[in-house]
Formats: C-alpha cells, sequence, structure tokens
C-alpha cells in the first residue's frame, strides 16, 4: 500500500499569516499533484512537479517537490481568505497508473 | 487547463432505483478516466478505474455489480450507481487522465446524491 501522509490535517491562520502543508511518502513518485477543492466542487489543479528538487512558483504559492521524489510541500506566503479550501496531494508512481492521495488539509483563512 | 464535465449535478432519487453519472472530457480524449467518492471533509476515496474499451478495475471492497461503470468512447465514462440505498448517498466525482501528461488527472464537478 502506498501511503502519502498529509500534515497538517486542519489549519487556522488569520489572513497574511504564512503557512506549509506537507505530503510525505517512503514511496518515489514519478510525478506528484497539488489540487485545492471548495465545498461542493471538484478538486482544481494547481500544480504537477515532476523532478527531484524542483520548486514551481504559483503566485504566491511555492510547491517543492523533494530530492528523492518521496515528498512534497506546498508554502502559502500572506494568506488570504480566499485561500480557504481543501489541499489535496496526490503522487503517480507511473504516468498510466492510478494516483495516491493524502488525507488532505483543510485549510481557514480569517479575515 | 483541461475540462472535465459531469451531469448531473445533484439528483434525489428513491431507495431501490438507479442512477446513472456521466463524466465527459469536454477538449481531449481519455483512455483512463477514475472514479471517486467523498464523504465530507475527508479526501477522495478511489471506487475504480474506468478503461476505454474493457472493463473497470475496482478497488477492493468496491462492489462492482453495485457500481456499473461504462467507458465506451475516449470521451464519456458513465457510473450507474443500481439499486441506491441511503448509505450510498455521498458525493461522486470523476476526473480524466491527461494522455500527455505527467500522471496529472482534471476531475469533473461532482455529484451530490441523496437517496432517500
Amino acid at each position: 500500500t502506498q501511503l502519502l501522509e498529509q500534515s497538517p490535517q486542519f489549519l487556522s491562520i488569520q489572513e497574511g499569516e504564512n503557512l506549509t502543508v506537507y505530503c510525505n511518502s517512503s514511496s518515489v513518485f514519478s510525478s506528484l499533484q497539488w489540487y485545492r477543492q471548495e465545498p461542493g466542487e471538484g478538486p482544481v489543479l494547481l500544480v504537477t512537479v515532476v523532478t527531484g528538487g524542483e520548486v514551481k512558483k504559483l503566485k504566491r504559492l511555492t510547491f517543492q517537490f523533494g530530492d528523492a521524489r518521496k515528498d512534497s510541500s506546498l508554502h502559502i506566503t500572506a494568506a488570504q481568505p480566499g485561500d480557504t479550501g481543501l489541499y489535496l496531494c496526490a503522487g503517480a508512481r507511473t504516468n498510466a497508473g492510478k494516483s495516491t492521495f493524502g488525507d488532505g488539509t483543510t485549510l481557514t483563512v480569517k479575515p | 487547463g483541461a475540462v472535465v464535465s459531469q451531469h448531473p449535478s445533484w439528483v434525489i432519487c428513491k431507495s431501490g432505483t438507479s442512477v446513472k453519472i456521466e463524466c465527459r472530457s469536454l477538449d481531449f480524449q481519455a483512455t483512463t478516466m477514475f472514479w471517486y467518492r467523498q464523504f465530507p471533509k475527508q479526501s477522495l476515496m478511489l471506487m475504480a478505474t474506468s478503461n476505454e474499451g474493457s472493463k473497470a478495475t475496482y478497488e477492493q471492497g468496491v462492489e462492482k455489480d453495485k457500481f456499473l461503470i461504462n467507458h465506451a468512447s475516449l470521451t464519456l465514462s458513465t457510473l450507474t450507481v443500481t439499486s441506491a440505498h441511503p448509505e450510498d448517498s455521498s458525493f461522486y466525482i470523476c476526473s480524466a487522465r491527461d494522455p500527455g501528461g505527467p500522471g496529472t488527472q482534471y476531475f469533473g464537478p461532482g455529484t451530490r446524491l441523496l437517496v432517500l
């Protein structure tokens, strides 16, 4: 069983604060995705990382893939209420197979 | 990003009836689609992998005779919940794998099913 441990499970912060969400596994992934989901909607893709040590930025969001491609992090700078949602990481061992999802991080940003 | 649609967005049905949910990839062909179930404030639970032109692969514990999956074309997969019961009430989400991408899945907006 491929486990993808995501932490923290819940995070409640004030607007303007920074935060980091972690995704860890003992398995090596060929790629890893981060998604954001709002209540009653499907997950929306934020980023895909494929290279060990890769860093990608999306406005105030910074994504990093571990050197060994077993872990990843999502850092949000100066969080805003609009960042509120469920953040999911997903790892794929092959490009054609199914993905393993983390348990999700529920982020609440208070104005 | 790629667009995946789902229909209906919500459905209410009586216990014992069957409900069909459609998942379409609108701007790319998907040989592989996935069906998930999600409970409130939880992550996605993979139910099955839908393969175009062949039988679906079900995850352990998912009844294939209850959750019928058909992937008849490269842009359409359907999930039919047969003889639905209140415990089948849930949020069902499909995804389509980007054939050109490294394992990336694009998700539909989900279908809320309520069985009375």
